[in-house]
């Protein structure tokens, strides 16, 4: 399976503001996938991030809150802007892979915590 | 659409005792199962995945899950659990193998006494 780093681990922010959390493979996989962990809760896709092209929103995330870049088939970026403590949570990277291998890897998550 | 019920919020058991967790499913035709463990500050770690054959799974960690289509079960069960098992366990369920609509439970915490 994929190896993904993802950083930063941690970060408080303050309100207004805007983070960028990134995500590294270590091999080249087709599909990668963010998702928003809030205190307490499951996993929650906020969108699936195409390559070469915009990434895929599920219901209730928009592209101007989390504006999503997917530059080449291992690396993510996902911003969370304009910042309010309702946006502290954990938020997860995770890349897909296909055949005998398919399942979801996920990185260690990044803590956000916004003031 | 698919989902996934974890029925148990929060199990305690004792270190050595046998442990099983559950895990629900509603979809209309075979799902793709899996069980992910996350301790305290981490990432989702994949423990076991079911896509057809042996209904019975191992994965790591000693753990294992049968996969029971007449109840739409998936249970995780382990026969002696260790202190480092405590963590919050997350049951989730795919429908195709293109691998964008997983779904996850609600997850289950589980605390080990000694």
């Amino acid at each position: 399976s994929a190896v993904i780093s993802q950083k930063p681990s941690r970060d408080i922010c303050q309100r207004g503001t805007s983070l960028t959390i990134q995500c590294q493979v270590d091999s080249q996989v087709t599909m990668m996938f963010w998702y928003r962990q809030q205190p307490g809760q499951s996993l929650t896709l906020i969108a699936t991030a195409n390559q070469g092209s915009e990434a895929t929103y599920e219901s209730g995330f928009v592209i101007d809150k989390f504006p999503i870049s997917r530059p080449n088939l291992t690396f993510s970026t996902l911003t969370v802007s304009n910042m309010s403590p309702e946006d502290s949570s954990i938020y997860l990277c995770s890349a897909a892979s296909r055949g005998s291998d398919y399942g979801y890897t996920f990185g260690s998550g990044t803590r956000l915590t916004v003031v | 659409a698919q989902s996934v019920t974890q029925p148990d919020i929060h199990i305690t058991v004792s270190e050595g005792a046998s442990l099983e967790l559950r895990c629900n499913y509603s979809y209309g035709a075979t799902p793709y199962l899996f069980w992910y463990v996350q301790s305290p500050g981490q990432g989702l770690q994949l423990l076991l995945k079911y896509f057809s054959g042996d209904t019975l799974v191992q994965g790591i960690k000693g753990f294992e899950a049968e996969f029971k289509r007449s109840q739409s079960s998936f249970n995780l069960r382990k026969p002696s659990v260790h202190w480092s098992d405590a963590a919050e366990y997350f049951c989730a369920v795919g429908t195709n193998y293109n691998n964008n609509d997983m779904r996850f439970g609600a997850g289950t915490r589980l605390t080990v006494k000694p």
